[in-house]
């Protein structure tokens, strides 16, 4: 069965080190994104990239990065974490909308970063 | 600017109907979705609905969508305690057949007996 994993699920790092969530998707979907859920904020787009080579700025993209260089992979990256990185990441990822399909997200099981 | 907004908590008693209520701003959206996260896991899509319909019912769930006033509901019948859970109201944006979702902050249901 297709699928989207991420790791780490737990991850506990130090303030100013770099740190990289992994997200990697089964589906050969094009749309691949990342966002970052906070209590009382909901889910909260950070970075998302329609295709190999293409990514684009969310809501919520300073202090990440992300490179796109196939179609399974996204990985997410803090250049120098902070405190306020402290949260659960999501990866999620999608295909077109068709008429079979609303183009919904599916959605990897989370990463945890705890940033001291 | 774009933006969904739920209330942050819900509890119903086992049996009951719950109603969980969003509002959106963007009158282009194309499809408006719920999904749900239950503890410790990604979120999921339960249901959704087209922008040119009214209602939308699968089993236990009734979506309605007031295109008016931009209000979207999602009523779960005989409400259970595995139904406790987060759900997010989330729409779709203007950028065509891609699918770039914006989420309210979900709201917690809790069931309880």
């Amino acid at each position: 069965d297709a699928e989207i994993t991420q790791s780490p699920r737990h991850k506990i790092t130090e303030t100013g080190r770099q740190v990289t969530l992994a997200c990697h998707q089964t589906w050969n979907h094009n749309n691949m994104f990342w966002y970052r859920q906070d209590l009382g904020h909901g889910l909260r787009l950070i970075h998302y990239s329609y295709g190999v080579h293409d990514t684009n700025k969310g809501e919520v993209s300073d202090g990440y990065s992300v490179s796109r260089s196939n179609t399974e992979d996204l990985p997410l990256t803090l250049e120098s974490a902070a405190s306020s990185q402290t949260s659960v990441y999501f990866c999620a990822s999608s295909g077109l909308a068709n008429t079979f399909s609303t183009g919904e997200l599916f959605f990897g099981e989370g990463s945890r970063l705890t940033v001291l | 600017g774009e933006d969904v907004e739920q209330s942050l908590f819900l509890s119903v008693r086992e049996g009951d109907s719950s109603v969980i209520n969003c509002t959106y701003t963007d009158s282009s959206s194309t499809y408006l979705y719920w999904y749900k996260q239950e503890p410790g896991a990604g979120l999921q899509l339960l249901t959704y609905i087209f922008s040119n319909m009214d209602m939308k019912q699968d089993q236990r769930l009734t979506v309605l969508l007031n295109k008016k006033d931009k209000h979207l509901s999602l009523r779960i019948a005989d409400t259970q305690t595995g139904d406790s859970a987060i759900y997010f109201c989330a729409e779709k944006g203007p950028s065509g057949g891609y699918n770039k979702l914006i989420f309210g902050a979900g709201t917690r249901l809790a069931v309880h007996p």
